[in-house]
């Protein structure tokens, strides 16, 4: 079945230092991909998506193109700041499957120190 | 503006009582979703419905109850056969489009003593 596989966290970087949370997923057909972030005691909120290869999704600084070549959507900043200290979530939704559920990764942590 | 709400935020009961989770959305989404989450873990489909009067288990139903009488409110009882209840619990609800994503209430941290 479908499945997503993210970079085991936790993460930790220093302020201004560049993210990389890998992603990696398996999926029939053309599904969409989506990237959630999670602050302490919160619920998930999307932080960006992409809905076919190529496409590049972006928001706050944050980057993932959808790479269909390699199954991959990782999420990409160039300079983290403390207020990004977060889990984040890959995942993937496609029509047919399971109802059209979104599969989601395991959740990577992010810690950034200052 | 739409959301989803979820309450209480915080929520504490005896071991061996029932307790009923609420949320609410003025979304109008045809889905619904609720998800455990423990510390450090990531998320568990509990339940989800597509349709008012209409559910479906998820991967760890056992020792929870829902019902989706109205399009807006699924509400997710959490049972006393439910083995280890305490854990932070998430709603969602999404349209049946696939480009879209769910969207996620803030959240009910259920503590049982």
């Amino acid at each position: 079945g479908d499945s997503v596989t993210q970079m085991e966290g936790p993460v930790t970087l220093s302020e201004e230092a560049f993210l990389t949370i890998n992603c990696t997923y398996t999926a029939t057909g053309y599904p969409s991909l989506f990237w959630y972030v999670q602050y302490p005691g919160e619920g998930l909120q999307l932080l960006l998506k992409a809905t076919k290869a190529d496409d590049k999704g972006s928001n706050k600084g944050f980057e993932a193109t959808y790479r269909k070549e390699t199954t991959s959507f990782h999420l990409e900043k160039g300079s983290v700041q403390v207020s990004d200290s977060a889990v984040y979530f890959c995942a993937l939704r496609r029509g047919g499957n399971q109802g059209g559920k979104l599969i989601f990764g395991q959740g990577t942590e992010l810690s950034v120190k200052p | 503006d739409g959301g989803i709400t979820q309450s209480p935020k915080y929520l504490f009961r005896k071991e061996g009582q029932n307790v009923t989770l609420s949320c609410e959305q003025n979304l109008n989404h045809d889905a619904m979703y609720w998800y455990r989450q423990d510390p450090g873990q990531g998320l568990r489909l509990i339940y989800y419905s597509q349709i008012v009067n209409d559910f479906q288990k998820g991967d760890i139903a056992e020792g929870y109850s829902v019902s989706r009488e109205k399009k807006e409110s699924f509400p997710l009882t959490v049972t006393s056969a439910q083995k280890n209840p305490t854990a932070f619990y998430l709603c969602a609800s999404s349209s049946g489009t696939v480009s879209y994503g769910y969207t996620f209430g803030s959240g009910t941290r259920l503590t049982v003593v």
